[in-house]
């Protein structure tokens, strides 16, 4: 069976630091990797969307980037944080065809202060 | 413009009652339609998806959901819940093009 890791779980990061958040997905290949943004009230917001391996969209335009270095890890990241950055972050993967649902991770709650 | 919409931001509802959680899209073709329960501070699960067939569909811990054309609905819906139900709901859809596109939520409170 399929599962998604993603971590850390929470993190508390001072304005103007680096981030990086990793996601790995195990049990399958060539999934499509997602990161989306869930902020107090704002329902889910699609950040970054990867279909293989270096392939890279960005949905909104922000002071994060994705990077995808292997087939199932999709790694969130910035090189200075700001306080509108705080959220809850999640992973989520699906197979490529038509119609496959999402599969979310357990997400990590970034506060930055 | 493709469009998910959850009318109700807020539901609270009485342990034992029934639930029901609305949802409408607006797509140029039947989309896949699904609905996810998120807990707090976890993850998206997902309760049951839609792609064709049968209207009436059966779903994880109780839940169904009723794919109605006519209405551009896919309402959610559980005929006793339980304290453990209380959580955000959501409503999604793609279609075979683009990516899933999420309602705003519907967050459900169950009472004693």
């Amino acid at each position: 069976s399929q599962t998604i890791h993603q971590w850390p779980a929470t993190l508390v990061q001072p304005v103007g630091s680096p981030l990086s958040l990793e996601c790995t997905v195990e049990g399958t290949s060539n999934p499509n990797l997602y990161w989306y943004r869930q902020a107090a009230g704002r329902g889910l917001q699609l950040l970054f969307y990867s279909v293989g391996i270096g392939q890279i969209s960005s949905e909104v335009p922000q002071n994060l980037s994705a990077s995808r270095p292997q087939d199932r890890q999709f790694i969130l990241s910035s090189k200075k944080l700001l306080l509108s950055d705080s959220g809850f972050y999640l992973c989520a993967w699906k197979r490529g065809r038509s119609g496959s649902p999402l599969h979310f991770g357990n997400g990590t709650r970034l506060t930055v202060t | 413009a493709q469009s998910v919409t959850q009318p109700d931001i807020h539901i609270t509802v009485s342990e034992g009652a029934s639930l029901e959680l609305r949802c409408n899209y607006s797509y140029g073709a039947t989309p896949y339609l699904f609905w996810y329960v998120q807990s707090p501070g976890q993850g998206l699960q997902l309760l049951l998806k839609y792609f064709s067939g049968d209207t009436l569909v059966q779903g994880i811990k109780g839940f169904e959901a009723e794919f109605k054309r006519s209405q551009s609905s896919f309402n959610l819906r559980k005929p006793s819940v339980h304290w453990s139900d209380a959580a955000e709901y959501f409503c999604a859809a793609t279609d075979s093009w683009g990516k899933l596109q999420f309602g705003a939520g519907t967050q459900v409170v169950v009472t004693p």
